[in-house]
């Protein structure tokens, strides 16, 4: 079964400083990754995509993508109180658009 | 351009009753898929469909179906509602071009089962 791994939080950081959000999957073949931001009550929204080994930079969000360890990792620089949500982490295989998702890292940012 | 939409946006159905959703995608995205988030279970695929044709499905059972028009604008159907399908259920568009797959959610459907 294809899996993508999430440590569920809460993860807890200071204003202003970096968050390190982690994600693993299983399938190897997988080619697109995502990550999606949801606030309570709200859908997901998405807020990076990346396709290829590296990192991919996007304002205060850094995804970094590690093939070989089967690695995604997301970086929120000088973290607000507003980023404070549910992060989701999802993979899409090689067949159309069928994203799995990991069960989510709670980020909360404190003022 | 208009995002995703998605109606109704909640709804208080009865077991064994059976219910329709609605999504109309972002103008000019032609792929559609559906997931059903719970709390016990997260976010779970259910089907895509791309130029009317369903293209992927998940692990649900056949109670759960969907279809797809011509103007991209797609309908999920539940039969015979169980406790178990009260849950967000989630419309997603994609463009599907180059190699761009990247997903946008409309606003979800809340609905509950009694």
């Amino acid at each position: 079964q294809k899996e993508v791994e999430q440590n569920s939080g809460p993860l807890s950081v200071p204003e202003g400083a970096i968050a390190s959000l982690n994600c693993t999957y299983s399938d190897r073949g997988s080619q697109s990754f995502f990550w999606y931001r949801q606030y309570s009550g709200k859908s997901p929204e998405l807020i990076m995509s990346i396709y290829s080994n590296g990192d991919k930079e996007d304002g205060r969000f850094t995804a970094q993508l590690n093939k070989a360890s089967q690695y995604v990792s997301l970086l929120i620089r000088d973290s607000q109180p507003s980023d404070s949500a549910t992060y989701l982490c999802a993979v899409n295989g090689n067949a159309g658009n069928m994203l799995t998702f990991g069960g989510g890292t709670r980020l909360m940012v404190k003022p | 351009k208009a995002g995703v939409t998605q109606t109704p946006r909640y709804l208080i159905k009865t077991r064994g009753q059976q219910v329709t959703l609605s999504c109309s995608p972002i103008s000019g995205h032609r792929s559609v898929s559906w997931y059903q988030q719970t709390p016990g279970q997260g976010l779970q695929f259910l089907f895509e469909y791309f130029s009317e044709t369903q293209r992927n499905k998940g692990n649900f059972p056949g109670r759960f179906s969907g279809r797809q028009f011509s103007n991209s604008r797609s309908e999920m159907n539940v039969s015979t509602l169980e406790l178990g399908d009260s849950a967000l259920y989630l419309c997603a568009s994609s463009f599907q071009g180059g190699h761009s797959y990247e997903q946008y959610f409309g606003p979800g459907t809340r609905l509950t089962v009694t």
